[in-house]
């Protein structure tokens, strides 16, 4: 079946640590990858996309997420987190053939001061 | 301002009752949405229209009737609520089908 799976549910970090959340899909055909973000009562908005070209995608407020085909996967990173940067992150695929938006059961990050 | 809006942002009621929840976008926008996100967060797309016509419907019970007046509007109508109706639906729009979604800050529905 087609799913996205984010391997990490719930993650801690200091301040200036580095981030990376994981997140694979599985379906054969193409896709568009996204990352949403959901700050605390705030609604759902983008963080970055991929569609095509350079796998290595810089989205807002110094994230990145790099595709690699071969794995499936399109992994969030940061080099160094905020505070700010507590929120809810969910990871989707849009599946060309079916026209439909995958999410990931998302990843809590909690940044501590 | 708010580009996607929806209403009520808190709906409590009790079981065998009818609600509605509206969504507005003012992006000028083609397609619509609604999400259900249950209590594990899952985002789990219900229904798709594209002009006001329906372009996807997800299993969900016939007692979800969307309904898109026109397109900057896509209503959701439930049916004879059930306590698993309990969940947070999120309202989206976006340019086509395959552009990032823009949210609207989700309804909780709380069936007792």
């Amino acid at each position: 079946a087609q799913s996205v799976s984010q391997h990490n549910h719930h993650v801690i970090l200091s301040e200036a640590a580095s981030l990376e959340l994981g997140c694979n899909y599985s379906y054969g055909g193409t896709v568009n990858l996204f990352w949403y973000v959901q700050y605390p009562g705030q609604h759902l908005q983008l963080l970055l996309k991929y569609f095509s070209g350079d796998p290595l995608v810089k989205g807002i407020k110094g994230f990145e997420a790099e595709f690699i085909k071969s794995k499936f996967s399109f992994n969030l990173r940061k080099p160094s987190v905020q505070w700010s940067d507590t929120a809810e992150y969910f990871c989707a695929a849009f599946l060309m053939d079916t026209g439909k938006l995958i999410f990931g059961q998302g990843t809590t990050l909690q940044v501590k001061p | 301002d708010t580009a996607v809006s929806q209403t009520p942002k808190y709906l409590v009621t009790q079981m065998g009752n009818d609600k509605s929840i509206k969504c507005e976008q003012n992006l000028g926008h083609d397609t619509m949405y609604w999400y259900k996100q249950d209590s594990k967060k899952f985002l789990k797309i219900m229904f798709s229209y594209n002009n006001k016509e329906l372009i996807i419907n997800e299993t969900v019970p016939n007692r979800f009737s969307p309904k898109s007046p026109d397109k900057a509007h896509l209503n959701l109508h439930i049916n004879s609520l059930e306590l698993g109706d309990s969940a947070v639906y999120f309202c989206a729009s976006s340019q086509g089908l395959e552009e990032k979604l823009f949210f609207g800050s989700g309804t909780q529905l709380s069936v007792l």
